[in-house]
């Protein structure tokens, strides 16, 4: 498969272990935030999303935590397994009536040891 | 489930040449994006488009354009394709005020 980004903070959890990605977003007017995962070979997969008028929101086995005063974003998985070995993306947008365009942070590197 | 298909998933081409990337959406989406990812730099907004015949200039519009004559289809096109064109090519779809769904991508490489 390709690499999606040779220069990526890596994030290496043991499995069965909590896993804790970080996020931060320069845009204070974003009010809609959405995690990705990408693995090796495919397209970015949507795993959560989070609108601005929350600080919570959980998923199977994820949560999102939005923290606008810092505007800080932070995804967390429980029990990581060997199928969550992959790239996360946060992404932000302001919302519009009619369209946005999101706005990608850099990455991070998911790695799960056995 | 909404699906996102791009027709290739490997392209190789010579410098010079004119090349379609094409995207196909099975969901009535009004958005449609093309997107460049490159080691390092991350994910490229090229263009998009919110309605059949409009389109708009992303981050990195240059040596490129984009056609979309039917709601379901976004096609890219690369005037005349050059090496720093090599790279790995996003498709996304949305509906008004919600997340993209990506197709599988296109890696393409100028040569």
């Amino acid at each position: 498969g390709e690499s999606v980004g040779l220069h990526l903070p890596t994030l290496s959890v043991q499995e069965g272990d909590n896993s804790i990605i970080n996020c931060a977003y320069s845009n204070s007017a974003s009010d809609y935030f959405i995690w990705y995962k990408q693995e090796s070979g495919k397209g970015p997969q949507f795993i959560i999303d989070i609108r601005s008028n929350m600080d919570k929101r959980q998923g199977q086995r994820v949560t999102v935590l939005l923290n606008k005063t810092v505007k800080h974003l932070s995804l967390q998985i429980a029990a990581t397994q060997p199928g969550d070995s992959a790239v996360y993306f946060c992404a932000e947008t302001p919302t519009h009536n009619y369209g946005q365009n999101f706005v990608f942070g850099p990455g991070t590197r998911l790695s799960v040891l056995p | 489930d909404v699906k996102v298909t791009q027709s290739s998933r490997y392209l190789v081409k010579r410098t010079g040449e004119k090349v379609f990337l094409e995207c196909v959406q099975d969901m009535d989406h009004e958005n449609m994006f093309w997107y460049r990812q490159d080691p390092g730099l991350g994910l490229r907004l090229i263009y998009f488009s919110y309605d059949v015949k409009m389109k708009e200039k992303g981050d990195i519009p240059e040596g490129y354009s984009v056609s979309r004559e039917k709601k379901e289809r976004f096609s890219l096109i690369l005037e005349s394709a050059s090496t720093n064109q090599t790279s790995m090519y996003l498709c996304a779809s949305s509906p008004p005020g919600g997340g993209y769904t990506f197709g599988s991508g296109t890696r393409l490489t100028v040569v």
